[in-house]
């Protein structure tokens, strides 16, 4: 597709479980960001991933976030033993270099619900 | 360090009247700026960028937006607005050169209300 993919839309998932949402960018784009947005609030920046270089992991919120990016393409972001906090739409980015000037492209988001 | 602050948390126009939403930022280095939409279970769409080229940028849809370096402001407008403009709107500052957390940062956002 021409744009930033991401799946599932939706999930809702029991506290405790672990849960994969996949970020699939933009061909061609090196830099992935990976964003959480709680209800009523801007966005809050979670990872970023440029090329091959170590992944930027200072916005992760706990242990329990983690995120890989497979090939330099296609990204997931892992939550283990979620917790009820945890709920917010999950958003990824990727632009075609780091440069200030890029703007970065959005998918959908991944809306996660802990029950 | 790099600051964005959007002035209204809430706009409402009626339909076909001007719309503006304010945008101040704070930056030690010369930014650019972006302003973004976003529509109701949608990701984010850029409406348009200011890189250090002209001071009046045109946007997507009718939005434009005009970097005021004296007065740190990157304000969004557009003449008339129209019913599918509802939606929340973010400023962000990225600073030049720069990469990872550091270099983005996102506005609280504007939700911008159309009255028919």
């Amino acid at each position: 597709g021409a744009g930033v993919s991401q799946s599932p839309s939706n999930k809702v998932t029991e506290k405790g479980k672990d849960v994969e949402l996949r970020c699939d960018p933009i061909s061609g784009h090196t830099a992935l960001y990976w964003y959480r947005q709680s209800l009523g609030q801007g966005l809050e920046f979670l990872i970023y991933f440029q090329g091959n270089s170590a992944p930027d992991k200072s916005g992760l919120p706990s242990d329990r976030f983690s995120a890989e990016r497979t090939g330099g393409s296609v990204s997931t972001l892992t939550i283990q033993r979620t917790q009820q906090e945890d709920s917010a739409v999950y958003l990824c980015a990727s632009s075609p270099s780091p440069n200030s000037n890029q703007p970065q492209h959005f998918g959908d988001g991944t809306r996660l619900s802990i029950l | 360090a790099q600051s964005v602050t959007q002035l209204d948390s809430h706009v409402s126009v009626s339909e076909g009247t001007p719309v503006l939403l304010r945008c101040n930022y704070s930056s030690s280095y010369s930014p650019s700026l972006f302003w973004y939409v976003q529509h109701p279970n949608k990701g984010l769409q850029l409406l348009l960028k200011y890189t250090s080229a002209a001071t009046l940028v045109k946007g997507i849809n009718g939005f434009e937006a005009e970097f005021k370096k004296s007065e740190t402001s990157f304000h969004l407008t557009k003449p008339s607005a129209h019913m599918s403009d509802a939606a929340e709107y973010f400023c962000v500052v990225r600073l030049s050169g720069d990469t990872g957390r550091r270099a983005l940062t996102f506005g609280s956002g504007t939700r911008l209300q159309v009255q028919p």
